[in-house]
């Protein structure tokens, strides 16, 4: 069935360092892939996402690049901020299954000025 | 748009009750979702539909049931609560069709089971 992994956190940073959060998958198909975020007491956010191998998709800073030979599709931003604090989501889906997502744990990260 | 919306926000049962957990979407979404929030486990999918009239299970439905009779919502209803049912619940709602779309998410009821 299809997976997905991703570090555990929590995850402490100052502010203006350099963030990576690791995803791996394991799905049958193309998958489309997907980095969500929640911020203290909300709903998740669709942060951004890539649909093909070789995609890169970008937003806020934030970018991660579908690679499908190493199954993986690993979250960077350059420069972290305050307000980046949050827990990531690292998630696939299929249309074959009707677009349902498959969630990895989530990674708290947590900025400090 | 008011997008995704969930009611109640916070609800404590005591073991056995019964109860409704509603979600309404207002973009016409065909896809709509029910997911639970669980710390370490990310959101696993309880119950999912395709469209009006339309449901099957996800990947932990035992203890809840589903319906959609109109496209805008979408109930949980969990048939006999139970301690192991504590926890975040989120709706989430996308368009259908061939293409992988952003799934909107509501936010969240916070279940307690006593």
């Amino acid at each position: 069935g299809n997976s997905v992994t991703q570090m555990e956190g929590p995850v402490t940073l100052s502010e203006e360092a350099f963030l990576t959060i690791n995803c791996t998958y394991t799905a049958t198909g193309y998958p489309s892939l997907f980095w969500y975020v929640q911020y203290p007491g909300e709903g998740l956010q669709l942060l951004l996402k890539a649909t093909k191998a070789d995609d890169k998709g970008s937003n806020k800073g934030f970018e991660a690049t579908y690679r499908k030979e190493t199954t993986s599709f690993h979250l960077e931003k350059g420069s972290v901020q305050v307000s980046d604090s949050a827990v990531y989501f690292c998630a696939l889906s299929r249309e074959a299954a009707g677009n349902k997502l498959t969630f990895g744990g989530g990674t708290r990260v947590l900025v400090k000025p | 748009n008011a997008g995704v919306t969930q009611t109640p926000k916070f609800q404590v049962l005591k073991t056995g009750q019964s109860m409704t957990l509603q979600c309404a979407q207002d973009m016409n979404h065909e896809y709509m979702s029910w997911y639970r929030q669980d710390p370490g486990m990310g959101l696993r999918l309880i119950h999912y539909s395709v469209g009006a009239g339309i449901t099957d299970q996800g990947e932990v439905p035992n203890g809840y049931n589903v319906s959609r009779s109109t496209t805008e919502d979408f109930p949980l209803r969990l048939l006999s609560a139970a301690p192991s049912q504590t926890s975040v619940y989120f709706c989430a709602s996308s368009r259908g069709g061939v293409g992988s779309y952003e799934q909107y998410f509501g936010p969240g009821t916070r279940l307690t089971v006593t």
